[in-house]
């Protein structure tokens, strides 16, 4: 069974730009939520999709956007980039309503 | 609106003492309840659960958990703790009927040979 993967692992963007991070689930899993963990705190919660649709959304603006693809993946968008996105971005599949499994997570530095 | 409180940031411990990392949670409604660990410059891996059923829960690694209500905690302990413990601990709530994960802001286990 393969786990939750993430990519890229590492990326560096300058402020303004925009950047795409990806998630690709678990086997059997068809729902994904998306986290932001700055640097010294715990994870805040971004926003979760099911069977492609939005279900649910953290106190983030609309810059951060996202999309789930029929075979469950997702994507994380991010854009005109800000100083404090800086940090590391997971990404966790489960199925819905059940436990949240987490990939390796995204980190991303805004110079 | 849940939240979640782990009030100890560091926890020192000596190899192979016992260790017990606090969580307490606050919430209007029933919840799950969750343990994950992050080790360094990696992601989160589930440590243990509460869903229902006893109040003690088992889970990897030998640690261990238990759910008061009336007190509303989740402590999470382990007998004897060894160097490879070390990591940040996070405590986590969801309510029932939500997908989302509220986390507290960790704990950080150091383990002192």
């Amino acid at each position: 069974e393969t786990g939750v993967t993430q990519s890229p692992t590492h990326l560096i963007k300058t402020r303004g730009q925009q950047v795409t991070l990806r998630c690709s689930s678990q086997s059997g899993h068809n729902t994904v939520s998306w986290y932001q963990q700055a640097l010294g705190q715990g994870p805040q919660f971004i926003f979760q999709y099911y069977r492609e649709e939005e279900n649910g959304r953290g106190n983030f603006p609309p810059r951060f956007s996202g999309l789930q693809f029929p075979n469950y993946s997702s994507e994380l968008n991010v854009n005109a980039l800000e100083l404090d996105d800086s940090a590391l971005y997971l990404c966790a599949s489960s199925f819905r309503g059940e436990t949240q499994y987490f990939g390796p997570g995204t980190r991303l530095l805004v110079l | 609106a849940q939240s979640v409180t782990q009030l100890d940031s560091q926890v020192p411990v000596f190899e192979e003492a016992p260790v017990e990392l606090r969580c307490n949670y606050s919430s209007s409604v029933s919840v799950y309840l969750f343990w994950y660990v992050q080790y360094p410059n990696q992601g989160l891996q589930l440590l243990l659960k509460y869903l229902s059923g006893s109040t003690l829960v088992k889970g990897i690694n030998g640690f261990e958990a238990e759910f008061n209500k009336s007190q509303t905690s989740f402590h999470l302990r382990k007998p004897s703790v060894h160097i490879s413990d070390t990591a940040e601990y996070f405590c986590a709530v969801i309510d029932f009927g939500n997908e989302k994960l509220t986390f507290g802001t960790g704990t950080r286990l150091t383990i002192i040979p």
